[in-house]
């Protein structure tokens, strides 16, 4: 199966530095890359969405500038959190689609999250 | 805003018993209902991919339905194992939506 993988798991960082999050397709090509964020005992909420070598689509409330995303290659994309906060502090996750999956069937590929907490 | 909820929130039952759980979404512009299983430690893993209305899907001791005139889909766990606990996500995607996850059903199975 296609597994994406996504580094670090844990991290903790002092207030005022940027924190990058990866997350690699190992084994596939992804189209699509999405960046979720989700707080205790809450839903997973997209973030924003990259497709490679294109500038990606945030949501609603999600700030560019605070929440970087490259999507240079097929295989990488990168999520930095600019001059964290406290109130960044969350769980964040990835997911991917496969390039060659037609999009009725298609499912999501995840990594396996990152802990993020801002002193 | 599309709204997915599930229910209940979490629920805890002894190995050998068959449980199962909801998710609500809105059933207008149904594209296409997801469920994952999320373990501990470990990344979201699909489950079932469901696009028509009536669908019934089964993978071992695991099945699920779907409504999209109602919006709601079913997942039933047969016979639980400890190895089945974990947090079951569904996520609804619509025309020109991404997807919108639900909370979660945390399943805890009690050797």
């Amino acid at each position: 199966g296609a597994v994406v993988s996504q580094h670090p798991s844990r991290v903790i960082c002092k207030s005022g530095t940027s924190v990058k999050i990866e997350c690699r397709s190992l084994d596939f090509q992804a189209t699509t890359m999405f960046w979720y964020r989700q707080f205790p005992k809450q839903s997973l909420m997209l973030m924003a969405t990259s497709n490679e070598g294109s500038k990606a689509t945030y949501e609603q409330g999600v700030e560019k500038d605070k929440f970087l995303i490259n999507h240079a290659s097929l295989t990488l994309s990168t999520l930095t959190v600019t001059s964290a906060h406290p109130e960044d502090s969350s769980f964040y996750i990835c997911s991917a689609t496969r390039r060659d999956r037609p999009r009725l069937n298609e499912k999501l590929f995840f990594g396996s999250g990152t802990q993020l907490s801002v002193l | 805003i599309l709204n997915v909820e599930q229910s209940p929130q979490s629920l805890h039952v002894q190995e050998g018993d068959s449980t199962n759980f909801t998710c609500s979404f809105p059933s207008s512009n149904f594209y296409a209902l997801h469920w994952y299983r999320w373990e501990t430690a470990k990344s979201p893993e699909a489950l079932f991919v469901m696009t028509l209305n009536g669908d019934e899907k089964k993978k071992g001791r695991i099945s699920a339905t779907l409504n999209t005139k109602e919006g709601y889909s079913y997942l039933y766990i047969k016979g639980s194992q400890p190895e089945d606990s974990a947090t079951y996500l569904c996520a609804f995607y619509n025309y020109g939506q991404n997807f919108v996850f639900g909370p979660g059903t945390r399943l805890s199975v009690l050797p």
